[in-house]
């Protein structure tokens, strides 16, 4: 059982934003800055598309982009393409100096 | 360019053990330290630990202490893992990932294991 908690799922039509919550507490997403997020399309590997709470790695589009307001960090998805379509998964340092994802989230484009 | 690349898929019987090697290339392997994540069949992402490459120094996450074991071969920039006592739910895919500010930035193809009579 993960310490963090996502919806099971987010869906959008192409063009439109969606957001994705990952909501943890004082011990991990609202203690610490390092909050991140991974895009995994099914049979791939999981590609880093923000690090740090809303820093987003070279190569990753701008469409994506992140935040945190306390024990909660989001992941937002502008102008929603097919090629988005995928599972999301969050993670957080936490105060045991561990990390932590949370379960993930499937993105479908309607 | 930065490559991560794992070794084969293992197939072992319940008992048994397996090594996991996740060779890099395209940086000083000694600068980045080096994680692990458990992918179940059809499951989420689960953090196993990490692995100081400077001083070998590994650290592991709740329920990997036990039969779980980091190890390096600076001398060719590869990093291990080890399972013992291979058990059924240990069958999932195994992927190396590289730090990258407090991320992990790049990850090994993955490697899956699977335990089976």
């Amino acid at each position: 059982q993960s310490a963090l908690t996502q919806p099971a799922s987010v869906s959008g039509s192409p063009g439109q934003s969606i957001t994705i919550s990952c909501t943890g507490t004082s011990s991990d997403i609202g203690g610490y800055n390092y909050v991140s997020w991974y895009q995994q399309h099914p049979g791939k590997a999981p590609k880093l598309m923000i690090y740090e709470v809303s820093y987003r790695p070279s190569g990753v589009s701008n469409r994506f982009s992140g935040s945190k307001s306390g024990n909660t960090a989001s992941l937002s998805i502008s102008g929603l393409q097919a090629e988005d379509e995928a599972d999301y998964y969050c993670t957080s340092h936490t105060s045991s100096n561990f990390y932590v994802f949370g379960p993930g989230t499937k993105v479908t484009v309607l | 360019q930065v490559l991560l690349v794992q070794s084969g898929s293992e197939l072992k019987k319940p008992g048994a053990s397996v090594k996991v090697s996740c060779k890099a290339s395209g940086y000083t392997f000694t600068t980045y330290a080096m994680n692990w994540v458990r992918q179940a069949p059809g499951q989420g992402l689960e953090w196993m630990g990490w692995i100081n490459t400077n001083t070998g120094n590994p650290t592991y996450a709740q329920g990997f202490t036990d039969r779980f074991v980091f190890s390096l071969d600076t001398s060719v920039g590869t990093a291990y893992l080890q399972i013992s006592s291979l058990k059924a739910e240990d069958t999932a895919l195994y992927y190396c990932a590289r730090e990258y500010s407090s991320a992990w930035g790049y990850w090994g193809q993955g490697t899956l294991v699977t335990v089976s009579s």
